[in-house]
Protein backbone atom coordinates (compact mmCIF):
# COMPACT_ATOMS: atom_id res chain seq x y z
CA UNK A 1 0.00 0.00 0.00
CA UNK A 2 0.86 3.46 -0.75
CA UNK A 3 1.89 5.68 2.47
CA UNK A 4 1.04 9.22 2.48
CA UNK A 5 3.12 11.59 4.93
CA UNK A 6 2.64 15.71 5.44
CA UNK A 7 4.81 17.82 7.35
CA UNK A 8 4.03 19.30 9.75
CA UNK A 9 1.28 18.07 11.91
CA UNK A 10 0.23 21.27 13.01
CA UNK A 11 1.58 24.72 12.09
CA UNK A 12 0.53 28.14 13.75
CA UNK A 13 0.40 31.06 11.25
CA UNK A 14 -1.40 34.54 11.33
CA UNK A 15 -4.17 36.31 9.15
CA UNK A 16 -2.03 37.41 5.47
CA UNK A 17 0.52 35.15 5.93
CA UNK A 18 2.01 32.50 3.12
CA UNK A 19 2.01 29.11 4.31
CA UNK A 20 3.01 25.75 2.28
CA UNK A 21 1.67 22.01 3.58
CA UNK A 22 4.29 19.10 2.35
CA UNK A 23 2.78 15.75 1.40
CA UNK A 24 5.25 12.92 0.52
CA UNK A 25 4.08 9.34 -0.99
CA UNK A 26 5.80 6.05 -0.50
CA UNK A 27 6.28 5.47 -3.94
CA UNK A 28 5.62 7.79 -7.01
CA UNK A 29 2.22 8.82 -7.56
CA UNK A 30 2.71 10.42 -10.92
CA UNK A 31 -0.02 13.89 -10.65
CA UNK A 32 -2.75 11.79 -8.92
CA UNK A 33 -2.79 13.76 -5.63
CA UNK A 34 -5.61 15.77 -4.00
CA UNK A 35 -6.17 17.92 -0.98
CA UNK A 36 -9.22 18.51 1.23
CA UNK A 37 -9.89 21.13 3.70
CA UNK A 38 -11.84 19.60 6.86
CA UNK A 39 -13.51 22.26 9.72
CA UNK A 40 -14.69 20.69 13.11
CA UNK A 41 -18.02 18.80 12.27
CA UNK A 42 -18.18 19.45 8.27
CA UNK A 43 -17.45 16.96 6.07
CA UNK A 44 -13.62 17.28 4.00
CA UNK A 45 -14.25 19.95 1.26
CA UNK A 46 -12.34 18.83 -2.18
CA UNK A 47 -9.69 21.80 -3.09
CA UNK A 48 -7.04 20.68 -5.23
CA UNK A 49 -7.19 17.51 -7.48
CA UNK A 50 -4.62 16.07 -9.77
CA UNK A 51 -1.71 18.19 -8.06
CA UNK A 52 -2.19 21.47 -9.06
CA UNK A 53 -6.40 21.37 -10.65
CA UNK A 54 -7.99 24.10 -8.48
CA UNK A 55 -11.93 22.74 -7.97
CA UNK A 56 -14.33 24.93 -9.13
CA UNK A 57 -15.44 27.31 -6.57
CA UNK A 58 -12.60 27.43 -4.53
CA UNK A 59 -10.47 30.37 -4.22
CA UNK A 60 -7.60 31.07 -5.78
CA UNK A 61 -5.14 31.71 -2.71
CA UNK A 62 -4.85 27.93 -2.88
CA UNK A 63 -2.56 26.11 -4.69
CA UNK A 64 -1.48 23.11 -5.46
CA UNK A 65 2.12 21.72 -7.11
CA UNK A 66 4.26 18.15 -7.62
CA UNK A 67 4.80 15.41 -9.31
CA UNK A 68 5.95 11.65 -8.34
CA UNK A 69 6.56 11.50 -4.37
CA UNK A 70 6.52 15.14 -3.37
CA UNK A 71 3.77 17.54 -3.37
CA UNK A 72 2.84 20.75 -1.63
CA UNK A 73 -0.09 22.96 -0.93
CA UNK A 74 0.22 26.61 -0.97
CA UNK A 75 -1.92 29.39 0.76
CA UNK A 76 -0.68 32.61 -0.48
CA UNK A 77 -2.61 34.78 1.97
CA UNK A 78 -4.09 32.85 5.16
CA UNK A 79 -7.72 34.23 5.63
CA UNK A 80 -10.14 33.78 8.78
CA UNK A 81 -11.90 30.68 7.18
CA UNK A 82 -8.76 29.24 6.26
CA UNK A 83 -7.89 27.99 9.26
CA UNK A 84 -8.79 24.03 9.66
CA UNK A 85 -7.29 20.66 8.97
CA UNK A 86 -5.44 19.83 5.29
CA UNK A 87 -5.50 16.35 4.23
CA UNK A 88 -3.63 15.02 1.33
CA UNK A 89 -4.90 11.72 -0.64
CA UNK A 90 -3.51 9.86 -3.29
CA UNK A 91 -5.41 8.03 -5.63
CA UNK A 92 -3.01 6.40 -7.94
CA UNK A 93 -3.74 2.92 -6.62
CA UNK A 94 -6.53 1.35 -6.25
CA UNK A 95 -6.83 2.02 -2.61
CA UNK A 96 -6.98 5.75 -2.16
CA UNK A 97 -5.05 6.77 0.72
CA UNK A 98 -5.26 9.84 2.83
CA UNK A 99 -2.47 11.58 4.76
CA UNK A 100 -2.28 12.09 8.32
CA UNK A 101 -3.93 15.24 8.49
CA UNK A 102 -2.25 19.01 9.03
CA UNK A 103 -4.26 21.05 11.40
CA UNK A 104 -3.55 24.92 10.89
CA UNK A 105 -3.88 27.11 14.02
CA UNK A 106 -4.34 30.70 14.38
CA UNK A 107 -0.93 31.86 16.35
CA UNK B 1 -29.04 20.30 -5.62
CA UNK B 2 -26.23 17.65 -5.78
CA UNK B 3 -27.03 15.75 -2.31
CA UNK B 4 -25.62 12.90 -0.73
CA UNK B 5 -27.44 11.65 2.70
CA UNK B 6 -26.36 9.09 4.65
CA UNK B 7 -28.41 7.37 6.95
CA UNK B 8 -28.36 3.48 9.01
CA UNK B 9 -25.84 5.17 11.77
CA UNK B 10 -26.34 3.47 15.12
CA UNK B 11 -25.16 1.26 18.37
CA UNK B 12 -24.07 -2.08 17.46
CA UNK B 13 -22.62 -4.54 20.10
CA UNK B 14 -18.42 -5.93 18.67
CA UNK B 15 -19.14 -8.50 16.31
CA UNK B 16 -22.87 -7.22 15.17
CA UNK B 17 -23.72 -5.74 12.03
CA UNK B 18 -24.60 -2.60 10.45
CA UNK B 19 -25.76 -1.60 6.78
CA UNK B 20 -25.06 2.31 6.52
CA UNK B 21 -27.20 3.50 2.85
CA UNK B 22 -26.40 6.58 1.30
CA UNK B 23 -29.36 8.40 -1.41
CA UNK B 24 -28.05 10.44 -3.73
CA UNK B 25 -30.25 13.50 -5.80
CA UNK B 26 -29.23 16.15 -8.38
CA UNK B 27 -26.80 14.30 -10.50
CA UNK B 28 -26.39 10.63 -12.89
CA UNK B 29 -25.57 8.94 -10.11
CA UNK B 30 -24.67 5.70 -12.52
CA UNK B 31 -22.06 7.97 -13.90
CA UNK B 32 -19.85 8.26 -10.89
CA UNK B 33 -17.27 6.23 -8.96
CA UNK B 34 -18.53 5.87 -5.53
CA UNK B 35 -16.44 5.73 -1.86
CA UNK B 36 -16.78 5.01 1.98
CA UNK B 37 -14.74 7.41 3.95
CA UNK B 38 -14.43 6.96 7.57
CA UNK B 39 -13.42 9.39 10.43
CA UNK B 40 -12.48 7.77 13.70
CA UNK B 41 -13.11 10.35 16.89
CA UNK B 42 -10.34 12.67 16.85
CA UNK B 43 -8.40 10.87 14.52
CA UNK B 44 -8.38 11.64 10.60
CA UNK B 45 -9.60 10.19 7.23
CA UNK B 46 -9.12 6.74 6.32
CA UNK B 47 -10.90 5.60 2.69
CA UNK B 48 -12.84 2.65 3.32
CA UNK B 49 -13.97 1.14 -0.31
CA UNK B 50 -15.48 2.34 -3.43
CA UNK B 51 -17.07 1.22 -6.67
CA UNK B 52 -17.14 1.37 -10.05
CA UNK B 53 -19.98 2.65 -12.20
CA UNK B 54 -21.68 -0.41 -12.56
CA UNK B 55 -20.81 -2.26 -9.79
CA UNK B 56 -18.06 -4.59 -11.55
CA UNK B 57 -14.99 -3.15 -9.55
CA UNK B 58 -14.65 -3.07 -5.98
CA UNK B 59 -12.00 -1.74 -3.57
CA UNK B 60 -11.31 -2.07 0.10
CA UNK B 61 -8.78 -1.19 2.35
CA UNK B 62 -7.07 -3.96 4.35
CA UNK B 63 -8.55 -3.51 8.13
CA UNK B 64 -12.17 -4.29 6.65
CA UNK B 65 -11.55 -6.70 3.80
CA UNK B 66 -13.44 -9.85 4.69
CA UNK B 67 -16.06 -7.95 7.01
CA UNK B 68 -17.76 -4.85 5.10
CA UNK B 69 -19.13 -5.11 1.38
CA UNK B 70 -19.69 -1.98 -0.50
CA UNK B 71 -22.68 -2.51 -3.50
CA UNK B 72 -24.65 0.33 -5.01
CA UNK B 73 -28.06 0.41 -6.98
CA UNK B 74 -28.16 2.79 -9.81
CA UNK B 75 -31.97 2.45 -10.33
CA UNK B 76 -32.69 3.97 -6.44
CA UNK B 77 -29.67 6.08 -6.55
CA UNK B 78 -28.26 4.21 -3.33
CA UNK B 79 -25.10 3.55 -2.23
CA UNK B 80 -24.56 0.78 0.07
CA UNK B 81 -21.92 -0.47 2.93
CA UNK B 82 -22.48 -3.72 4.55
CA UNK B 83 -20.61 -4.31 7.66
CA UNK B 84 -20.21 -7.48 9.49
CA UNK B 85 -18.20 -8.72 11.96
CA UNK B 86 -17.95 -5.32 13.52
CA UNK B 87 -14.97 -4.12 15.94
CA UNK B 88 -14.12 -1.67 18.22
CA UNK B 89 -11.87 -0.05 15.80
CA UNK B 90 -14.68 0.81 13.31
CA UNK B 91 -16.47 2.88 15.31
CA UNK B 92 -16.30 6.33 12.89
CA UNK B 93 -18.20 8.83 11.46
CA UNK B 94 -19.17 7.38 7.63
CA UNK B 95 -19.15 9.51 4.80
CA UNK B 96 -20.23 8.70 1.40
CA UNK B 97 -18.25 10.60 -1.70
CA UNK B 98 -18.48 11.14 -5.06
CA UNK B 99 -15.07 10.54 -6.83
CA UNK B 100 -14.64 13.36 -9.51
CA UNK B 101 -14.41 12.61 -13.08
CA UNK B 102 -15.76 9.30 -14.52
CA UNK B 103 -12.53 7.55 -14.13
CA UNK B 104 -12.54 7.92 -10.27
CA UNK B 105 -8.59 8.99 -9.93
CA UNK B 106 -9.14 12.97 -9.27
CA UNK B 107 -10.23 13.05 -5.13
CA UNK B 108 -14.17 13.07 -4.63
CA UNK B 109 -15.69 16.31 -5.02
CA UNK B 110 -19.34 16.10 -3.16
CA UNK B 111 -19.72 14.15 0.51
CA UNK B 112 -22.51 13.65 2.39
CA UNK B 113 -22.89 14.80 5.79
CA UNK B 114 -21.95 11.65 7.85
CA UNK B 115 -23.56 9.12 9.60
CA UNK B 116 -21.97 8.07 13.10
CA UNK B 117 -21.19 3.78 13.50
CA UNK B 118 -20.51 3.30 17.49
CA UNK B 119 -19.58 0.05 17.99
CA UNK B 120 -19.55 -1.03 21.39
CA UNK B 121 -21.20 -3.30 24.43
Amino acid sequence: DIQMTQSPSSLSASVGDRVTITCRASQSISSYLNWYQQKPGKAPKLLIYAASSLQSGVPSRFSGSGSGTDFTLTISSLQPEDFATYYCQQSYSTLHTFGQGTKLEIK
Amino acid sequence: EVQLVESGGGLVQPGGSLRLSCAASGFTFSSYWMSWVRQAPGKGLEWVANIKQDGSEKYYVDSVKGRFTISRDNAKNSLYLQMNSLRAEDTAVYYCARDLGAAGYYGMDVWGQGTTVTVSS
